[in-house]
């Protein structure tokens, strides 16, 4: 099983600031890393699909890149509707599809 | 538009059976694979399962083999979550979610259903 770590696990930033998530896994997963949002009693939204390529309507200040083992995800300048927590998740070598455990962005 | 929607909350005691419906809508049924995934309070995603709701052939999570059970039922679109000898640790949020590409598991999760709180407790 392909084990994801994230982080950090909470990041404090201001409404503006530049966000730098990272996720590591235990193994390559090639580019088959997707990165999720998910807010409180929602459900999670997918943000980026195959390591880079961002889902439908997903604004142009979240970007991500990465192959193998080290991925990222940026938000360049935070909107406070990005405090949320985001997740990792990888699909190069599953079953089972595994997730991160979240960074949590929150206001500083 | 593509919607999914689950059944409503459920409280069981510890050693019953639950069962999580997600009624699909607004695509063709049997062309997306759905997975079922769950979150338990505070806590990360796990991933359950997939179904494919064309054959309804399905892939478990080794750790839930034996408990778990996935059907469907395409006359109403709908896709069902049975999980079995529940345990306090079963408690969680559980959504389905359908699968980012039509015809095959691509393994990313597009849409997803609203979530079923489902409480063990004695």
């Amino acid at each position: 099983e392909i084990v994801l770590t994230q982080s950090p696990t909470t990041l404090s930033l201001s409404p503006g600031e530049r966000a730098t998530l990272s996720c590591r896994a235990s193994q390559s997963v090639s580019t088959y890393l997707a990165w999720y949002q998910q807010k409180p009693g929602q459900a999670p939204r997918l943000l980026i699909s195959d390591a880079s390529n961002r889902a439908t309507g997903i604004p142009a200040r979240f970007s991500a890149s990465g192959s193998g083992t080290d991925f990222t995800l940026t938000i360049t300048s935070l909107e406070p509707d990005d405090f949320a927590v985001y997740y990792c998740q990888q699909r190069g070598n599953w079953p089972p599809l595994t997730f991160g455990g979240g960074t949590k962005v929150q206001i500083k | 538009q593509v919607q999914l929607v689950q059944s409503g909350a459920e409280v069981k005691k510890p050693g019953a059976s639950v069962t999580v419906s997600c009624k699909t809508s607004g695509y063709t049924f049997t062309s997306y694979y759905i997975h079922w995934v769950r979150q338990a309070p505070g806590q990360g995603l796990e991933w359950m399962g997939i179904i494919n709701p064309s054959g309804g052939s399905t892939t478990y999570a080794q750790k839930l083999q034996g408990r778990v059970t996935m059907t469907r039922d395409t006359a109403t679109s709908t896709v069902f979550m049975e999980l079995s000898s529940l345990r306090s640790e079963d408690t969680a949020v559980y959504l389905c979610a359908r699968d980012f590409v039509s015809g095959s598991p691509s393994g990313a999760f597009e849409v997803w259903g609203q979530g079923t709180l489902v409480t063990v407790s004695s």
